[in-house]
């Protein structure tokens, strides 16, 4: 059954560095999107992806992130300046027409 | 906010049927009821999804009150890999369109 690929599984990075979390969707999906999910709490919507471009962003998706498809594969979520509050399993899924595939999840951590 | 209703936990024995119920009375013509699962920080897992009608797959069936208001998630033979937080989610028909993830039910499968 096809996956959706994260990596890493986990990061640890301190306080004001930037990460890049990767994702690799469903080849013929086309709707891209991030969650999170701060530890203890609800599963979070972040941005969606369509057409080479954010179709809807939430209020956490500030301007310390940003998504890219650098390679028409690869879909990828940049943290310019982490901070402590940003330690989360970050979800990145992907769509065709109906129901998401979620990937596993990158696990990061700020310290 | 979840447009969703659920019970935060329900047990059930294994073996036997799980129904989880879900209250979503202000649902919108266009909206589907979707419902997903998240075993331990797993990424969610898509169950099944449906408009008005009654639906069935390989892992449940779905049944849908007339008047759309609520629905049932049905497991017909729970098994203790079944034990996951199970989220009950409307989302429109829209392609882009986000999920918004409340505290779903708790599903406990004990042998």
């Amino acid at each position: 059954e096809p996956e959706v690929t994260q990596t890493p599984s986990h990061q640890v990075t301190q306080m004001g560095q930037e990460v890049i979390l990767r994702c690799v969707p469903i080849s013929n999906h086309l709707y891209f999107y991030w969650y999170r999910q701060i530890l203890g709490q609800k599963v979070e919507f972040l941005v969606s992806f369509y057409n080479n471009e954010i179709s809807e962003k939430s209020e956490i998706f500030d301007d310390q992130f940003s998504v890219e498809r650098p390679d028409g594969s690869n879909f990828t979520l940049k943290i310019r300046s982490t901070k402590l509050e940003d330690s989360a399993m970050y979800f990145c899924a992907s769509k065709q027409l109906y129901g998401y595939t979620f990937g596993s999840g990158t696990r990061l951590t700020v310290v | 906010d979840a447009k969703t209703t659920q019970p935060p936990s329900m047990d059930c024995a294994e073996g036997r049927a799980a129904n989880l119920p879900c209250n979503h009375s202000t649902i919108s013509g266009n909206e589907y009821v979707y419902w997903y699962r998240q075993i331990h920080s797993q990424g969610p897992q898509y169950i099944i999804h449906g408009l008005k009608n009654n639906e069935t797959n390989e892992m449940a069936s779905l049944i849908i009150t007339e008047d759309r208001k609520s629905s049932t998630l049905i497991l017909p033979h729970a098994t203790l890999r079944d034990t996951a937080v199970y989220y009950c989610i409307v989302s429109s028909s829209y392609n882009t369109d986000k999920l918004i993830f409340g505290t779903g039910t708790r599903l406990q499968v004990f042998p």
